[in-house]
């Protein structure tokens, strides 16, 4: 099973400022991996697919890098809304398919 | 636009079975994976397993001893059975759409698992 480490767990940010949250895979997950925005009582709803694809919808302050082992998802700058859980998942070797554990992005 | 939406017993007891079906609408179900996920209290995600419109199934090896899911296209349905339940099993279920990444999602069910 790839194990997916989400850092940092917490992430205190101002709104207007820029957030960087990273995802490591135990093993190459080549570019097959998906982040996820979650806020409190809601379903986690698809950000970034393919690594680096937004999804439809999905406002171009969001987005994804990476390949292999190491992600970045970034958020160029934050406003009211974008403060949710993020999770990172790998899609690329199952089963399962699996879930860093989270980054909490909280209000300065 | 897709919807998703799950329903079944909000409570159920130890060692008896979970069963929960998911509804699709607005779109169609097949050339996709139809898929399960859970979320414990305050913790991170888990994927239970899908099923494919071909009716060819994977499962996660943690639950794979305990899980069945079944796809009903002549209701556009998919549905979760898990067997044998335990406190540990208390989550929110999700079903979602897979097209590679999970792309639609229902809103979420919390079954407890109590006497």
């Amino acid at each position: 099973e790839i194990v997916m480490t989400q850092s940092p767990a917490t992430l205190s940010v101002s709104p207007g400022e820029r957030a960087t949250l990273s995802c490591r895979a135990s093993q190459s997950v080549s570019s097959n991996l998906a982040w996820y925005q979650q806020k409190p009582g809601q379903a986690p709803r698809l950000l970034i697919y393919g690594a680096s694809t937004r999804a439809t919808g999905i406002p171009a302050r969001f987005s994804g890098s990476g390949s292999g082992t190491e992600f970045t998802l970034t958020i160029s700058s934050l406003q009211s809304g974008d403060f949710a859980v993020y999770y990172c998942q790998q899609y690329n070797n199952w089963p399962p398919w699996t879930f860093g554990q989270g980054t909490k992005v909280e209000i300065k | 636009q897709v919807q998703l939406q799950e329903s079944g017993p909000g409570l159920v007891k130890p060692s008896e079975t979970l069963s929960l079906t998911c509804t699709v609408s607005g779109g169609s179900i097949s050339s996709y994976y139809w898929t399960w996920i859970r979320q414990p209290p305050g913790k991170g995600l888990e994927w239970i397993g899908y099923v494919h419109y071909s009716g060819s199934t994977n499962y996660n090896p943690s639950l794979r001893s305990r899980v069945t899911i079944s796809l009903d296209t002549s209701k556009i349905q998919f549905s979760l059975k898990l067997s044998s339940v335990t406190a540990a099993d208390t989550a929110v279920y999700y079903c979602a759409r897979e097209s590679g990444a999970l792309d639609y999602w229902g809103q979420g069910t919390l079954v407890t698992v109590s006497s």
